[in-house]
């Protein structure tokens, strides 16, 4: 089955950018979502078809997918950031979704 | 608005039998995908399946296919998950959720999940 890989958690200073990784065999032929997960709630859809935000999603949410490598990008990285993030991708060849491990970030 | 409003939470003995539902309101039930994702304590989300209301057709993830039941009842715009036989490992938060009319992956809203909890 296909395996989509995040580190378990990125640390990230107030102002500045996180990168959050997912790998996946060529994850750059596929579409990639991305979800947030605060404490005790659901999660949110932050990007969608790789690149994609929804309405009220700041700008300073962006993706991008290249090779076996997609990635999260957190601009201005603000303490309200603080959340759990998911990579999802549907994998044509089994009909499986899939989700990655999730990275915890941290605003330090 | 969109709302998928779960039941609340459960505790249960292994073996027991257990269905947890969803209410759909807010935009037409039957025309849309629902999935379940669970939530472990501690771990990520995964896929369990997910069911188009109109017709009850019905896909389940390998690792889930045999170990729940997907339903839907398209008369009180209502999704369903059941057990038949609990184990203390499906001891989780249970979601409910919407797949957006464009894509069978993508969610667009959630339920607020359903915390099952399964003792010996």
């Amino acid at each position: 089955s296909y395996l989509l890989t995040q580190p378990p958690s990125v640390s990230v200073a107030p102002g500045k950018t996180a990168s959050i990784p997912c790998g996946g065999d060529n994850i750059g032929s596929k579409t990639v979502q991305w979800y947030q997960q605060n404490p005790g709630q659901p999660p949110v859809l932050v990007i969608y078809y790789d690149n994609k935000r929804p309405s009220g999603i700041p700008e300073r949410f962006s993706g991008s997918t290249s090779g076996n490598t997609a990635t999260l990008t957190i601009s201005r990285v603000e303490v309200g950031d603080e959340a759990d993030y998911y990579c999802q991708v549907w994998d044509s060849s089994s009909g499986q979704v899939v989700f990655g491990g999730g990275t915890k970030v941290t605003v330090l | 608005e969109v709302l998928l409003v779960q039941s609340g939470a459960e505790v249960r003995k292994t073996g027991e039998s257990l269905k947890i539902s969803c209410k759909i309101s807010g935009y037409a039930f039957a025309t849309y995908w629902i999935a379940w994702v669970r939530h472990m304590p501690g771990k990520g989300l995964e896929w369990m399946g997910t069911i188009f209301p109109a017709d009850s057709d019905t896909r389940y993830s390998p690792s889930f296919k045999g170990q729940v039941i997907i339903s839907a009842d398209k008369s009180i715009n209502t999704a369903y998950l059941q057990w038949n036989s609990l184990k203390a490992s499906d001891t989780s938060i249970y979601y409910c959720a919407r797949l957006s009319a464009s894509s069978l992956f993508l969610i667009d809203y959630w339920g607020q999940g359903t915390l099952v909890t399964v003792s010996s």
